[in-house]
């Protein structure tokens, strides 16, 4: 089945610094999500990007499916910006059921 | 607003007791999903389903089911359970377009604790 890896594992950073988190999977897929896990456990759909570029104020995503990557930059980041960032993906082309990476965990200091 | 909830929000109970997880969205999508979210797992597909009647297994299905008798909820029953089940579990929803998967919205998830 498909393989999804996400890096890095774990980020620190200061408020105010910049990060690039990165999402490669091993097939051809029709449908990429992020999401952010806050501290409470919420799963929280930041963008839906099969492929292209997306921003949505500090944060935008880029796909490029044809090389089997996406990446989410997070731009003068906040403490509200702590938690796991996760990608999914189909299981296999055309299906609605995501396979999870295991996720990037960001901290944030003041 | 549209949304999806999950009910209860925390529950601990004993191995081997029947336990329901409800999961309820009004956001009138076809398509619901049951994860399940364990350290180093990340998260994994329990069951589907693509409509009302409709059930599939996912890739940890083995003591769950679940049955879909209208489009807005999608309980989950473990029937015996174990030990092994104590995770957190999340409900999903996704509109249907023709097959194309879609974007999914995530409900606030179950803390389930099996004694």
């Amino acid at each position: 089945g498909i393989q999804v890896e996400q890096s890095p594992p774990d980020l620190i950073l200061q408020e105010g610094a910049n990060s690039t988190l990165r999402c490669n999977f091993s097939d051809s897929v029709n449908n990429l999500q992020w999401f952010h896990q806050n501290p409470w456990g919420q799963l929280i759909n930041l963008f839906y990007i099969p492929s292209g570029t997306k921003q949505n104020g500090r944060l935008s995503a880029t796909t490029v499916a044809t090389e089997r990557y996406s990446l989410l930059y997070i731009s003068s980041s906040q403490t509200t910006d702590s938690g796991v960032y996760f990608c999914a993906v189909p299981s296999s082309y055309n299906t609605d059921k995501l396979i999870f990476g295991t996720g990037t965990r960001l901290q944030v200091f003041p | 607003d549209a949304e999806i909830t999950q009910s209860p929000r925390h529950k601990i109970t004993e191995t081997g007791r029947q336990v329901t997880l409800a999961c309820h969205q009004t956001w009138n999508h076809n398509n619901m999903f049951w994860y399940r979210q364990d350290l180093g797992h990340g998260l994994r597909l329990i069951h589907y389903s693509y409509g009302v009647h409709d059930t599939n297994k996912g890739e940890v299905s083995d003591g769950y089911s679940v049955s879909r008798s209208n489009t807005e909820d999608l309980p989950l029953t473990l029937e015996s359970a174990a030990s092994s089940q104590t995770s957190v579990y999340f409900c999903a929803s996704s509109e249907s377009r023709g097959g194309a998967p879609y974007e999914q919205y995530f409900g606030p998830g179950t803390r389930l604790t099996v004694t």
